[in-house]
């Protein structure tokens, strides 16, 4: 099946920095990107849908401002976390829709701690 | 909206005993169900689904999920677990959204611990 890779895997950032997050779409071209955050205990929630060459489309209650999501090629879409607080740690993960509706592929998954 | 409830947040078993892990969905329209693992430190990957035609839906690693629209339910099944199915296992309906790609909503997993 296809692949996207998710990078990094974990990162432990300090309150008020920026951390970055990159999914590639290896072996296809991804349009669109799904966002998704898992806090502890609870479900993965959609935060936001990225779109190649047009503005992502955020949930009610996210903060486009501070979760900044650029989807600047059909490869690569990316979710930057901008002056990060400990309440952000969270479980970050991508995901791309398949060639058929019913089809996702998910990134490896990004565990963010901030201190 | 849709939405789905997963009652057991942890299910312990031991190796070889069978397995139900529960996942109920409410939705006003017809739905897309879907059953997704995560190994530790990976990300998720389709066990199964159910599109429509037979309501047993039979997936990787020997798990099987039935469809019972009247008690809207997809209860993930399997006869004999084995150590390697220690994992979370996510259950999740489909929102083809207004993209008309698929967005998942998601329960809140159950984590399969099997012991020897």
């Amino acid at each position: 099946g296809a692949v996207v890779s998710q990078h990094p895997s974990r990162v432990i950032c300090k309150s008020g920095t920026s951390v970055k997050i990159e999914c590639r779409s290896l072996d296809f071209q991804a349009t669109t990107m799904f966002w998704y955050r898992q806090f502890p205990k609870q479900s993965l929630m959609l935060m936001a849908t990225s779109n190649e060459g047009s503005k992502a489309t955020y949930e009610q209650g996210v903060e486009k401002d501070k979760f900044l999501i650029n989807h600047a090629s059909l490869t690569l879409s990316t979710l930057t976390v901008t002056s990060a607080h400990p309440e952000d740690s969270s479980f970050y993960i991508c995901s791309a829709p398949g060639w058929v509706p019913t089809e996702a592929f998910f990134g490896q998954g990004t565990r963010l701690t901030v201190v | 909206a849709q939405s789905v409830t997963q009652l057991d947040s942890q299910v312990p078993v031991f190796e070889e005993a069978p397995v139900e892990l529960r996942c109920n969905y409410s939705s006003s329209v017809s739905v897309y169900l879907f059953w997704y693992v995560q190994y530790p430190n990976q990300g998720l990957q389709l066990l199964l689904k159910y599109l429509s035609g037979s309501t047993l839906v039979k997936g990787i690693n020997g798990f099987e999920a039935e469809f019972n629209k009247s008690q809207t339910s997809f209860h993930l099944r399997k006869p004999s677990v084995h150590i390697s199915d220690t994992a979370e296992y996510f259950c999740a309906v489909s929102d083809l959204g207004n993209t008309g790609f698929q967005k998942l909503v998601f329960g809140t997993g159950t984590r399969l611990l099997v012991s020897p």
